[in-house]
């Protein structure tokens, strides 16, 4: 079955960093991926998504300067979470579908904690 | 904003009972689709029902769709210690279907 792989799985920054999540798509081509943020016994909420080769679209109240996305190649979404602030401590997962209305396929998820 | 609610929010039953979770939506939709996530983990798909369908099977899972009211239940038949997770639907809305919108879950315990 379709496998998305996220990279990493959790990572431990100081404030005012800047930190990679990688969301790969391992055996199929995604023109679209998904980024979700989740809180601790809560749901996903959805960040924005990904599009190859265009600019992402960020959801209502996502700032897209500290949340820069990059989707490259049909394989490949990068969520970049600029100047980290404890607050921003949280679990992000990406997702991504290999065609139309398909289910998605999420990864992993990484623990993003910032001290 | 969140297109769902989940009822109830926490569920802890026996191994071997049925486990009943339900979901109910806001909009009209395209599907709804039921994903587990056990935790600190990313979600694994379930089942997806579409807008045109009123129920479906897959192994010990069972889906209902009441389009009319807006809502879904999800059934676990005989559950197992293996099953405790937690449980999301997600609506793959008419306009803009590409993206899923989930609701707040149901964290289920399955005691031994």
């Amino acid at each position: 079955g379709a496998v998305v792989s996220q990279h990493p799985s959790w990572v431990i920054c100081k404030s005012g960093t800047s930190v990679k999540i990688e969301c790969r798509s391992l055996d199929f081509q995604a023109t679209t991926m998904f980024w979700y943020r989740q809180f601790p016994k809560q749901s996903l909420m959805l960040m924005a998504t990904s599009n190859e080769g265009s600019k992402a679209t960020y959801e209502q109240g996502v700032e897209k300067d500290k949340f820069l996305i990059n989707h490259a190649s049909l394989t490949l979404s990068t969520l970049t979470v600029t100047s980290a602030h404890p607050e921003d401590s949280s679990f992000y997962i990406c997702s991504a579908r290999d065609s139309g209305h398909s289910p998605l396929h999420f990864g992993n998820g990484t623990r993003l904690t910032v001290t | 904003s969140q297109q769902g609610e989940e009822d109830p929010q926490a569920l802890s039953i026996q191994e071997g009972e049925n486990a009943t979770m339900n979901c109910s939506y806001k909009t009209s939709i395209n599907n709804l689709q039921w994903y587990r996530q056990n935790s600190g983990r990313g979600l694994v798909h379930l089942i997806l029902i579409r807008s045109n369908e009123r129920e479906k099977h897959s192994g010990r899972l069972r889906v209902t769709l009441d389009t009319s009211k807006k809502s879904s239940s999800l059934l676990i038949t005989a559950s197992r210690a293996a099953d405790t997770a937690s449980y999301f639907c997600a609506t793959g809305l008419i306009q803009g279907a590409q993206k899923l919108v989930f609701g707040q879950g149901t964290r289920l315990t399955i005691n031994p």
